[in-house]
Parts: C-alpha cells; sequence; structure tokens
C-alpha cells in the first residue's frame, strides 16, 4: 500500500509570506495527525483529526496555523503569515483505527524554512 | 500534561558495542511506549514499542524496557552496526485517542 505522502518536501519563504503543506493519509486511515520538529527539540503534536473532523487542536501554536481535512481524506496546514519560529520539519501521520496511538505511519515530513 | 525526558542527546558507539538510550516520563497513566528511527532524511519509522504489562520486549538486536515504578523506559540495542546509525526518538501515550509525547531525540552514531 502507498505510505503516507507529503509534500513539498521543502519549502523556503520570506517571513510574513503564506505556506500550505499537505498530507495524504494512507487510504482507509481515518485518523490523521500533524506534529512539528524545530531544531534539535522533541516532535510536537499539532493536532487530530478524525475523518473531516479536528478530535484535537490543542498542540496548534497559534491561530496563524490552519489545519483542513475537507472530505476526510487528504489535509492542508496553512501558515498565515510565516514568522522566523515556524521553521522546522512538519510530519503527518495516519492510522486506521481509534487507538491513535498504536500504529502511526509517518510521512517524511516537510522541511519548512522561514527566512 | 506529559513530559518525555530522553538521554543522551547523542551517542557514539563502535561497530560491535551496545547502545542505550533512556527515557523518563511524567504521567503515571500512560501506557504506552514505542521507539521510532528517523534515517536522514527518511520518515520516522516504528522499530519497537512496549506495553504497561510487560517489563521487557526483544526484536532481534533490539530490546525495551520498562519500569512502571520508576517511570522510566530504555532502548537497547547490541552489536551495532552502521546502519543503525540515525536519530532515535522515545514516546509516550495513554492510548485511546491520545496522541504521541516525544523525547527529543538521540542521535547516534555507529562507527566502523
Amino acid at each position: 500500500e502507498a505510505g503516507v505522502t507529503q509534500f513539498p518536501s521543502h519549502s523556503v519563504i520570506e517571513k510574513g509570506q503564506t505556506v500550505t503543506l499537505r498530507c495524504d493519509p494512507i487510504s482507509g486511515h481515518d485518523n490523521l495527525y500533524w506534529y512539528r520538529r524545530v531544531m534539535g527539540k522533541e516532535i510536537k503534536f499539532l493536532l487530530h483529526f478524525v475523518k473531516e473532523s479536528k478530535q484535537d487542536e490543542s498542540g496548534m501554536p497559534n491561530n496563524r496555523f490552519l489545519a483542513e481535512r475537507t472530505g476526510g481524506t487528504y489535509s492542508t496546514l496553512k501558515v498565515q503569515p510565516a514568522e522566523l519560529e515556524d521553521s522546522g520539519v512538519y510530519f503527518c501521520a495516519s492510522s486506521q483505527d481509534g487507538l491513535a496511538a498504536y500504529g502511526y505511519t509517518f510521512g517524511s515530513g516537510t522541511r519548512l524554512t522561514v527566512v | 500534561g506529559e513530559n518525555v525526558e530522553q538521554h543522551p542527546s547523542t551517542l557514539s558507539v563502535q561497530e560491535g558495542d551496545s547502545a542505550v538510550i533512556k527515557c523518563t516520563y511524567s504521567d503515571s497513566a500512560s501506557n504506552y511506549f514505542p521507539w521510532y528511527k528517523q534515517e536522514l532524511g527518511k520518515r520516522p519509522q516504528l522499530i519497537i514499542d512496549i506495553r504497561s504489562n510487560v517489563g521487557e520486549k526483544k526484536d532481534q538486536r533490539i530490546a525495551v524496557t520498562l519500569n512502571k515504578t520508576a517511570k522510566h523506559f530504555s532502548l537497547h540495542i547490541t552489536e551495532t552496526q552502521p546502519e543503525d546509525s540515525a536519530v532515535y526518538f522515545c514516546a509516550a501515550s495513554m492510548g485511546g485517542y491520545s496522541t504521541l509525547t516525544f523525547g527529543k531525540g538521540t542521535m547516534l552514531l555507529v562507527s566502523p
């Protein structure tokens, strides 16, 4: 089966610009997660979708971040306007069942650099 | 919320040596502890996990131990090989719909 796909793999933007990251989960996986790793730090949870609904968005840092999952398939994460501290690697993961912490499959991530 | 501490941040060993990475967690309700390996430029991949009803689990050269009383768990890699070089992340979760809380990662370098 195809894995979790993320694109772009890299993005370099200027402070104040907008960037949209996309994640295509494994087909049939209702649970989709966004995580972020800032350089040298832990991978931190951003939010969790179950189908098209936001199950938990407690990790979203502020209102410059907007995540959507229309139709319960792929998801987008928009950062607008981007700030320097938003730089990092954004990971998406998906899982099949409600035991969301079991059997995560991660994508390769999008490396975002804000200059 | 849960807090996971991971040590060391970097670990250099010679091929054939053993490597040990340690993690502690804060929330006694956590009951699932996976370990992920991330090679350069690739996705984090689950290599082994342990649940709170067991104290140790082994898979070939990799083993994980869990001490629920002390709230710590460790990854042990024996007979290390250069291809073991990667960043390793520990994580903790309460299962169900809860998410994973990760440690900061350990960069393991195995020299031939």
